[in-house]
C-alpha cells in the first residue's frame, strides 16, 4: 500500500486561508469517505483535526476545514496563526482493511 | 477523559526481544480498537496494524505483517506491540491510538532505539 501524496511544505503569511492536498487513489481516498487529517508540532503526538472527510472533533477551531474530490482530499485552514504551524498528515481507510497516511506537509507561518 | 499511557523509553541491541505496553482510562477500552504507528526520526507516520480487544481480532500492514506483533488483554485494558528480534532500524517512536479506521486519541509515545 502505498503512501498517499501530500505536498513536502506549504507556507502562509497571517489572516491567510491555505490549503493542503491529500491524494491516493479509488483503492482509499476515492472509495471511501473516511480521510482524517492530524497536526503535529514538534516532539508532539498528532492531534485529530478533521475526520471522516470534513467532520472537525469537539474543540477544533472552526477554522479548519476538509472537503474530497474523487481521490484527492483537502484540508483548509483560514486565517492563518502563529500556532498552526506544524505537520499535517491526512489518513484513509484501504480496500484491504488497512489504513494508510500520507507522507506529511510541513506548514510553515510566514 | 479518554487517556493512553504508554510504557517508558527502551534501549536495545540487536537481535533481542520487545514488548511494549499501551493501558487505556477513561472509557471502554474493549469498546473500541487500539492502532500502533510508527514515526522514524525527523519523518512521517507509517500506520503498522490494529487490534480489537475485545477478541483479539489483529490487521496488520503488509509492510510489518511478519516483523512485529500485536496483543491485547481487556481485563486489564493494555495493548502492546512486540518484536521478537529487533534491528538498528526499528529505531522510531511508536504511538498507540485508539480506533481503527478513524482515530482519535493518541498515547505520548514511546522511544524505541536499537543500537549495538
Amino acid at each position: 500500500q502505498s503512501a498517499l501524496t501530500q505536498p513536502a511544505s506549504v507556507s502562509g503569511s497571517p489572516g491567510q486561508s491555505i490549503t493542503i492536498s491529500c491524494t491516493g487513489t479509488s483503492s482509499d481516498v476515492g472509495g471511501y469517505n473516511y480521510v482524517s487529517w492530524f497536526q503535529q508540532h514538534p516532539g508532539k503526538a498528532p492531534k485529530l483535526m478533521i475526520y471522516d472527510v470534513s467532520n472537525r472533533p469537539s474543540g477544533v477551531s472552526n477554522r479548519f476545514s476538509g472537503s474530497k474530490s474523487g481521490n484527492t482530499a483537502s484540508l483548509t485552514i483560514s486565517g492563518l496563526q502563529a500556532e498552526d504551524e506544524a505537520d499535517y498528515f491526512c489518513t484513509s481507510y484501504t480496500n484491504s482493511s488497512t489504513v494508510v497516511f500520507g507522507g506529511g506537509t510541513k506548514l510553515t507561518a510566514l | 477523559e479518554v487517556q493512553l499511557v504508554q510504557s517508558g523509553a527502551e534501549v536495545k541491541k540487536p537481535g533481542e526481544s520487545l514488548r511494549i505496553s499501551c493501558k487505556g482510562f477513561g472509557d471502554s477500552f474493549s469498546s473500541y480498537w487500539i492502532t500502533w504507528v510508527r514515526q522514524l526520526p525527523g519523518r512521517g507516520l507509517e500506520w503498522m496494524g490494529r487490534i480489537d480487544p475485545s477478541d483479539s481480532y489483529t490487521n496488520y500492514s503488509p509492510s510489518f505483517q511478519g516483523h512485529v506483533t500485536i496483543s491485547a488483554d481487556k481485563s486489564i485494558n493494555t495493548a502492546y506491540l512486540q518484536w521478537s528480534s529487533l534491528k538498528a532500524s526499528d529505531t522510531a517512536i511508536y504511538y498507540c491510538a485508539r480506533g481503527g479506521v478513524t482515530i482519535d486519541y493518541w498515547g505520548q509515545g514511546t522511544l524505541v532505539t536499537v543500537s549495538s
